[in-house]
Protein backbone atom coordinates (compact mmCIF):
# COMPACT_ATOMS: atom_id res chain seq x y z
CA UNK A 1 0.00 0.00 0.00
CA UNK A 2 1.21 3.39 -0.96
CA UNK A 3 1.50 5.60 1.92
CA UNK A 4 2.38 9.40 1.58
CA UNK A 5 2.63 11.83 4.88
CA UNK A 6 3.58 15.54 5.00
CA UNK A 7 5.37 16.91 7.80
CA UNK A 8 6.46 20.83 8.82
CA UNK A 9 5.54 23.67 10.37
CA UNK A 10 1.82 24.64 10.94
CA UNK A 11 2.86 28.45 11.54
CA UNK A 12 4.89 30.45 8.60
CA UNK A 13 5.61 34.17 9.08
CA UNK A 14 4.45 36.18 5.83
CA UNK A 15 7.68 36.89 3.58
CA UNK A 16 9.46 34.04 4.78
CA UNK A 17 9.62 30.56 3.19
CA UNK A 18 7.23 27.38 3.91
CA UNK A 19 9.02 24.40 3.73
CA UNK A 20 7.66 20.86 3.62
CA UNK A 21 8.56 17.62 3.13
CA UNK A 22 6.42 14.37 2.08
CA UNK A 23 8.01 11.06 2.50
CA UNK A 24 6.55 8.50 0.98
CA UNK A 25 6.49 4.26 1.72
CA UNK A 26 4.98 1.43 -0.36
CA UNK A 27 6.51 2.98 -3.96
CA UNK A 28 9.23 4.47 -5.23
CA UNK A 29 9.80 8.20 -5.78
CA UNK A 30 11.74 7.03 -8.82
CA UNK A 31 8.99 6.12 -10.64
CA UNK A 32 5.99 7.81 -10.96
CA UNK A 33 4.90 11.45 -10.23
CA UNK A 34 5.52 13.50 -7.45
CA UNK A 35 2.58 16.36 -6.16
CA UNK A 36 1.61 19.38 -4.58
CA UNK A 37 -1.63 20.51 -4.25
CA UNK A 38 -3.15 22.60 -2.05
CA UNK A 39 -6.83 23.94 -0.59
CA UNK A 40 -7.75 26.91 0.71
CA UNK A 41 -10.18 27.88 3.07
CA UNK A 42 -13.51 27.83 1.64
CA UNK A 43 -12.50 24.83 -0.19
CA UNK A 44 -10.94 25.90 -3.79
CA UNK A 45 -8.00 23.45 -4.73
CA UNK A 46 -4.60 24.25 -6.64
CA UNK A 47 -2.86 21.95 -8.40
CA UNK A 48 1.20 23.47 -7.14
CA UNK A 49 3.75 20.91 -8.99
CA UNK A 50 5.45 18.20 -9.34
CA UNK A 51 8.84 16.29 -9.46
CA UNK A 52 9.14 13.33 -11.99
CA UNK A 53 10.55 9.84 -11.69
CA UNK A 54 13.77 11.20 -13.16
CA UNK A 55 13.68 14.64 -11.27
CA UNK A 56 12.43 16.42 -13.83
CA UNK A 57 9.97 19.46 -12.53
CA UNK A 58 7.08 21.30 -13.29
CA UNK A 59 5.33 24.07 -11.72
CA UNK A 60 2.17 26.03 -11.92
CA UNK A 61 3.09 29.25 -13.88
CA UNK A 62 0.67 31.05 -11.36
CA UNK A 63 3.90 30.09 -8.68
CA UNK A 64 6.66 29.67 -11.09
CA UNK A 65 8.58 32.44 -9.05
CA UNK A 66 8.45 31.30 -5.86
CA UNK A 67 8.10 27.64 -5.97
CA UNK A 68 10.29 24.68 -5.83
CA UNK A 69 9.89 21.35 -5.28
CA UNK A 70 13.27 18.75 -4.44
CA UNK A 71 13.89 15.15 -3.75
CA UNK A 72 16.07 12.60 -2.15
CA UNK A 73 15.96 9.46 -3.85
CA UNK A 74 17.94 8.03 -0.52
CA UNK A 75 15.26 9.19 1.71
CA UNK A 76 12.31 8.58 -0.45
CA UNK A 77 11.28 12.11 0.13
CA UNK A 78 10.24 14.94 -1.82
CA UNK A 79 9.70 18.08 -0.49
CA UNK A 80 7.86 22.11 -1.59
CA UNK A 81 9.41 25.22 -0.56
CA UNK A 82 7.74 28.20 -1.30
CA UNK A 83 9.02 31.33 -0.61
CA UNK A 84 7.79 34.98 0.29
CA UNK A 85 4.83 33.62 1.34
CA UNK A 86 1.65 35.83 2.62
CA UNK A 87 -1.66 35.45 4.35
CA UNK A 88 -2.83 34.21 0.57
CA UNK A 89 -0.88 30.67 1.35
CA UNK A 90 -2.64 29.89 4.21
CA UNK A 91 -3.81 26.47 2.64
CA UNK A 92 -3.95 22.51 3.69
CA UNK A 93 -1.15 21.29 1.65
CA UNK A 94 -1.64 17.74 0.18
CA UNK A 95 1.50 15.68 -1.24
CA UNK A 96 0.03 12.81 -4.02
CA UNK A 97 1.48 10.47 -6.67
CA UNK A 98 -0.04 10.21 -10.37
CA UNK A 99 1.13 6.68 -12.03
CA UNK A 100 1.90 8.83 -15.41
CA UNK A 101 1.69 6.80 -18.60
CA UNK A 102 -1.10 9.24 -19.68
CA UNK A 103 -2.88 8.28 -16.32
CA UNK A 104 -3.02 11.90 -14.42
CA UNK A 105 -5.14 10.82 -11.76
CA UNK A 106 -4.24 11.17 -8.35
CA UNK A 107 -4.90 8.19 -6.66
CA UNK A 108 -2.81 8.26 -3.45
CA UNK A 109 -2.79 11.40 -0.89
CA UNK A 110 -1.27 12.48 1.93
CA UNK A 111 -3.41 13.28 5.28
CA UNK A 112 -2.69 16.54 4.35
CA UNK A 113 -1.21 19.64 6.33
CA UNK A 114 -2.06 22.60 7.48
CA UNK A 115 -0.02 25.71 7.15
CA UNK A 116 -1.08 29.39 8.27
CA UNK A 117 1.03 32.42 7.35
CA UNK A 118 0.63 34.85 9.60
CA UNK A 119 2.91 36.93 11.79
CA UNK B 1 -5.91 27.94 -17.59
CA UNK B 2 -9.21 25.61 -18.31
CA UNK B 3 -11.84 26.77 -15.73
CA UNK B 4 -14.05 23.77 -14.38
CA UNK B 5 -17.64 24.70 -12.95
CA UNK B 6 -19.15 22.15 -10.82
CA UNK B 7 -23.16 22.86 -9.77
CA UNK B 8 -25.15 22.70 -7.81
CA UNK B 9 -22.59 24.23 -4.74
CA UNK B 10 -25.16 22.17 -2.42
CA UNK B 11 -27.26 19.29 -2.62
CA UNK B 12 -29.39 18.46 -0.16
CA UNK B 13 -30.48 14.39 -0.35
CA UNK B 14 -31.93 11.95 1.65
CA UNK B 15 -30.34 8.49 2.09
CA UNK B 16 -31.74 6.25 -0.86
CA UNK B 17 -32.48 9.40 -3.27
CA UNK B 18 -30.07 9.40 -6.92
CA UNK B 19 -28.68 12.16 -7.59
CA UNK B 20 -26.75 13.99 -10.16
CA UNK B 21 -23.60 16.58 -10.45
CA UNK B 22 -22.11 18.19 -12.74
CA UNK B 23 -18.54 19.86 -13.80
CA UNK B 24 -18.72 22.05 -16.65
CA UNK B 25 -15.55 22.79 -18.74
CA UNK B 26 -14.51 26.54 -20.28
CA UNK B 27 -13.13 24.73 -23.19
CA UNK B 28 -13.09 21.29 -24.47
CA UNK B 29 -11.49 18.59 -22.33
CA UNK B 30 -12.36 15.76 -24.63
CA UNK B 31 -12.81 12.70 -21.56
CA UNK B 32 -10.00 14.20 -19.86
CA UNK B 33 -12.09 14.72 -16.66
CA UNK B 34 -11.89 12.88 -13.07
CA UNK B 35 -13.70 13.12 -9.69
CA UNK B 36 -12.33 12.99 -6.35
CA UNK B 37 -14.66 12.77 -3.05
CA UNK B 38 -13.50 14.37 0.03
CA UNK B 39 -15.54 13.50 3.49
CA UNK B 40 -14.81 15.46 6.57
CA UNK B 41 -11.14 15.45 8.15
CA UNK B 42 -10.43 13.08 5.20
CA UNK B 43 -7.82 13.16 2.09
CA UNK B 44 -9.24 13.31 -1.58
CA UNK B 45 -10.69 10.21 -2.86
CA UNK B 46 -10.44 9.38 -6.10
CA UNK B 47 -13.90 7.97 -7.71
CA UNK B 48 -14.08 7.78 -11.37
CA UNK B 49 -11.16 8.51 -13.99
CA UNK B 50 -11.26 9.69 -18.17
CA UNK B 51 -14.70 10.47 -17.27
CA UNK B 52 -16.69 6.84 -17.06
CA UNK B 53 -13.40 4.51 -15.83
CA UNK B 54 -14.62 2.97 -12.34
CA UNK B 55 -11.88 2.51 -10.11
CA UNK B 56 -11.17 -0.20 -8.00
CA UNK B 57 -12.98 -0.24 -4.44
CA UNK B 58 -15.20 2.47 -5.55
CA UNK B 59 -18.64 1.33 -4.91
CA UNK B 60 -20.74 0.41 -8.02
CA UNK B 61 -23.12 3.12 -7.03
CA UNK B 62 -20.83 5.68 -8.19
CA UNK B 63 -20.62 5.98 -12.20
CA UNK B 64 -19.71 9.00 -14.40
CA UNK B 65 -20.46 10.29 -17.77
CA UNK B 66 -19.71 12.78 -20.59
CA UNK B 67 -17.33 14.64 -22.61
CA UNK B 68 -16.09 17.80 -24.36
CA UNK B 69 -17.28 20.24 -21.60
CA UNK B 70 -20.17 18.52 -19.99
CA UNK B 71 -19.88 15.76 -17.44
CA UNK B 72 -22.17 14.25 -14.66
CA UNK B 73 -20.88 12.19 -11.71
CA UNK B 74 -24.29 10.02 -10.89
CA UNK B 75 -24.67 8.32 -7.52
CA UNK B 76 -27.38 5.96 -7.53
CA UNK B 77 -28.89 5.65 -3.88
CA UNK B 78 -27.08 7.85 -1.94
CA UNK B 79 -26.25 6.04 1.65
CA UNK B 80 -25.03 8.23 4.40
CA UNK B 81 -21.38 7.04 4.09
CA UNK B 82 -21.84 9.80 0.70
CA UNK B 83 -22.06 12.68 1.96
CA UNK B 84 -19.15 15.16 1.72
CA UNK B 85 -17.65 17.22 -0.86
CA UNK B 86 -17.09 16.27 -4.63
CA UNK B 87 -14.89 17.63 -7.05
CA UNK B 88 -13.92 17.39 -10.60
CA UNK B 89 -10.34 17.37 -11.92
CA UNK B 90 -9.07 18.22 -15.60
CA UNK B 91 -5.96 16.70 -17.34
CA UNK B 92 -6.20 17.97 -21.01
CA UNK B 93 -4.30 20.72 -20.39
CA UNK B 94 -1.43 22.36 -18.06
CA UNK B 95 -1.61 23.47 -15.11
CA UNK B 96 -4.05 20.70 -13.65
CA UNK B 97 -7.37 22.20 -12.38
CA UNK B 98 -9.96 21.54 -10.16
CA UNK B 99 -13.69 22.48 -9.36
CA UNK B 100 -14.68 24.25 -7.07
CA UNK B 101 -16.20 21.38 -5.17
CA UNK B 102 -20.47 20.50 -5.02
CA UNK B 103 -21.37 19.78 -1.31
CA UNK B 104 -23.59 16.67 -0.42
CA UNK B 105 -25.10 16.97 2.53
CA UNK B 106 -28.24 15.43 4.44
CA UNK B 107 -31.60 16.80 3.94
Amino acid sequence: EVQLQESGPSLVKPSQTLSLTCSVTGDSITSGYWNWIRKFPGNKLEYMGYISYSGSTYYNPSLKSRISITRDTSKNQFYLQLNSVTTEDTATYYCTRYRGNYDYTMDYWGQGTSVTVSS
Amino acid sequence: DIVLIQSPATLSVTPGDSVSLSCRASQSINNNLHWYQQKSHESPRLLIKYSSQSISGIPSRFSGSGSGTDFTLSINSVETEDFGMYFCQQSNRWPLTFGAGTKLELK
